[in-house]
């Protein structure tokens, strides 16, 4: 049963250090979501990746915030500095696009960062 | 994309037919309407989704009304582990817009 897996899956840490968070999406889906939810803004979307180049990422934070692929099993998820307000579970999502396949997201578990 | 509306919450008996509603009046031609849920503390799950014919899997249905205003997702067995907040989404289908824009959606607690 293939699944999007994230780490770590709990992060605690002080303001100021820098995050970073690991996502490996489905082998073979092309397509990579990043998402943050807060109890506030509820679930919302920072930033996507297609075949590793970033094709959205008007929700994310340009000044702290940085999202990257290095290679088509890893997407990561830096925050740098952290910050209080960062607190949130964020997740990742993958998919697949092209060939008429439909447009479906499986979500990861999650990682659920607390900055101090 | 257009915006949707649904109950804050619902109650549903266990072994009974869940149905959630979603409003969706300014829909348009090319908009599809997709379910997700999410159980407490999981990532969100894809349920169904569909145009204008109403849509059938292994998990739910979709019935879609004529005029595409609203749909109805039915669980047609509720179980406790279907306890959840359920999202509604209507959103084209377009390659190059794959963004999902999550609502409050509906919590459903299933009653044993």
């Amino acid at each position: 049963d293939a699944r999007v897996t994230q780490t770590p899956r709990h992060k605690v840490t002080e303001m100021g250090q820098e995050v970073t968070m690991r996502c490996q999406p489905i082998l073979g889906h092309n397509t990579v979501f990043w998402y943050r939810q807060t109890m506030m803004q509820g679930l919302e979307l920072l930033a996507y990746f297609r075949n590793r180049a970033p094709l959205d990422d008007s929700g994310m934070p340009k000044d702290r915030f940085s999202a990257e692929m290095p290679d088509a099993t890893l997407a990561t998820l830096k925050i740098q500095p952290s910050e209080p307000r960062d607190s949130a579970v964020y997740f990742c999502a993958s998919g697949h696009r092209g060939g008429g396949s439909t447009d479906t997201q499986y979500f990861g578990p999650g990682t659920r960062l607390t900055v101090l | 994309d257009a915006k949707t509306t649904q109950p804050p919450s619902m109650d549903c008996a266990e072994g009974r037919a869940a149905n959630l509603p979603c409003n969706h009046s300014t829909i348009s031609g090319n908009e599809y309407v997709y379910w997700y849920r999410q159980i407490h503390s999981q990532g969100p799950q894809y349920i169904i989704h569909g145009l204008k014919n109403n849509e059938t899997n292994e998990m739910a249905s979709l019935i879609i009304t004529e005029d595409r205003k609203s749909s109805t997702l039915i669980l047609p067995h509720a179980t406790l582990r279907d306890t959840a907040v359920y999202y509604c989404i209507v959103r084209v289908d377009h390659f190059g817009n794959e963004k999902l824009t999550f609502g409050t959606g509906t919590r459903l607690t299933i009653i044993p």
